[in-house]
This record gives C-alpha cells, sequence and structure tokens, in this order.
C-alpha cells in the first residue's frame, strides 16, 4: 500500500540546519507531488511548501523563502525537507504528504492523501 | 496568498448531534475549467498525521464514515459530521490548493458536550 516513511527525530541548535526524508513506496514516486506541512505545539497547521516530483518545481511559503529547500531524488524514492539557520519557533512536527495521482489527473492541482508519521524537530541552545 | 478562515474556533456537541464546521477563502478557488473547488478537509489527532476526509470540498476519501459530508463552492464551505461519535474528537481543518501557496484555515476544535 502507498506509504511515506519520514526520519527520525532531530535535536538542533540555534542557526543550525536540518534535513528531514520522506521515503515514498507503494506508487509511482516520479508522477506525484509532495508538501511539506509542520505544527508547532499547540498551534495551527502551517504549510511550508511542495515539490513536483516529475519535474523538480518548487514553491515556498514565504515566510520561509530564504531557508527552505525541497528537493528529491527519483533514484530512491526519497523527498527531503531542508531548513537552515534554525529559530527556536521552528521546533515543530514536520509532516510530508503525497499526492500520487498527480500527474495521471493531469497535474492541475493537488490532493495529498498520503501522509508521513511526522517528525519532531526540536531547536534548544 | 489566499488566505483561509474557519468558524468557529471551537465547537462541543452533543454524541449523535450534528456538527457543523465552517470555512472560507480570501478568494474564488473554484476552477473554472472544470467546475471543482480546490478545497480539502482534514481531521488531526494528537499524534497523527492528518487525514484526509474530503476533497474538491464534497468528494469523501474511501474508507471516511458516511457521516462526514462537505458542501459549498466558491469561497464558502462547510464540513458536516451528522451524528457525532466518540473517536470524530479532533481539530479539523480545511486547506485550499488551488494556488500556491496551499493555505490552511486556523483549525476548529470539537468536542463532546
Amino acid at each position: 500500500q502507498m506509504q511515506l516513511v519520514q526520519s527520525g527525530p532531530e535535536v538542533k541548535k540555534p542557526g543550525t540546519s536540518v534535513r528531514v526524508s520522506c521515503k515514498a513506496s507503494g506508487f509511482t514516486f516520479s508522477r506525484s507531488a509532495v508538501q511539506w506541512v509542520r505544527q508547532a505545539r499547540g498551534q495551527r497547521l502551517e504549510w511550508i511548501g511542495w515539490i513536483v516530483v516529475g519535474t523538480g518545481n518548487t514553491n515556498y511559503a514565504q515566510q520561509f523563502y530564504d531557508r527552505i529547500t525541497i528537493t528529491r531524488d527519483m533514484s530512491t524514492s526519497t523527498a527531503y525537507m531542508d531548513l537552515s539557520s534554525l529559530r527556536s519557533d521552528d521546533t515543530a512536527v514536520y509532516f510530508c504528504a503525497a499526492d500520487p495521482g498527480y500527474f495521471d489527473r493531469g497535474a492541475y492541482s493537488p490532493l495529498f492523501d498520503s501522509w508521513g508519521q511526522g517528525t519532531l524537530v526540536t531547536v534548544s541552545s | 496568498d489566499i488566505v483561509m478562515t474557519q468558524s468557529p474556533n471551537s465547537l462541543a456537541v452533543s454524541l449523535g448531534e450534528r456538527a457543523t464546521v465552517n470555512c472560507k477563502s480570501s478568494q474564488n478557488i473554484l476552477s473554472s475549467s472544470n467546475n471543482k473547488n480546490y478545497l480539502s478537509w482534514y481531521q488531526l489527532k494528537p499524534g497523527q498525521p492528518p487525514k484526509l476526509l474530503i476533497y474538491w470540498a464534497s468528494t469523501r476519501e474511501s474508507g471516511v464514515p458516511d457521516r462526514f459530508s462537505g458542501n459549498g463552492s466558491g469561497t464558502d464551505f462547510t464540513l458536516t459530521i451528522s451524528s457525532l461519535q466518540a473517536e470524530d474528537v479532533a481539530v479539523y481543518y480545511c486547506q485550499q490548493c488551488y494556488t500556491a501557496p496551499f493555505t490552511f484555515g486556523p483549525g476548529t476544535k470539537l468536542d463532546i458536550k
């Protein structure tokens, strides 16, 4: 079945960077789209960005624009989120979510029905 | 950016009763080319990833109980739970995927009265 498995929890110091991975299985990764979303404790879901896997095209939320990079490795069916210049308010659970049928539906608008389990990133000195 | 708002912020409903959550987008999210509203509803429980309930404003995801339904078009949308069950206690979010950034609403917390 379709599955996304994320990398494990991270503890980082302020000013450093973190990479979270999201490995896909059970669907054709190259025909999908992947978004990244985070939730700080007790806060709302916050959209970070997305990648169209087949083309590598990305789009990021303005508040992350100079700190975020989303990439993918089609040989390993893995998406990556790199966040730099970490601050304490980046402490959150980070989720990836995929739309396996994105290209099959005509690549018009994604719907994200497969989610990773979440990765806790803690930023603390 | 499209701003999503939800009401109420929180809601308490008796078991077996109807619960309704509202979501409003700052811009139209109805595609004129295929008449689809690019609005999804998610259920979020502590310690779990979001679960897609409804997409295209009114299409129920496979496996989602039929007590969940979505309605609306353009800028105004609703999620309705026709008969609340204990396992429906969660926070509910709408998300627009009409144009990036794919913004979420602030969430509505649903509890049992």
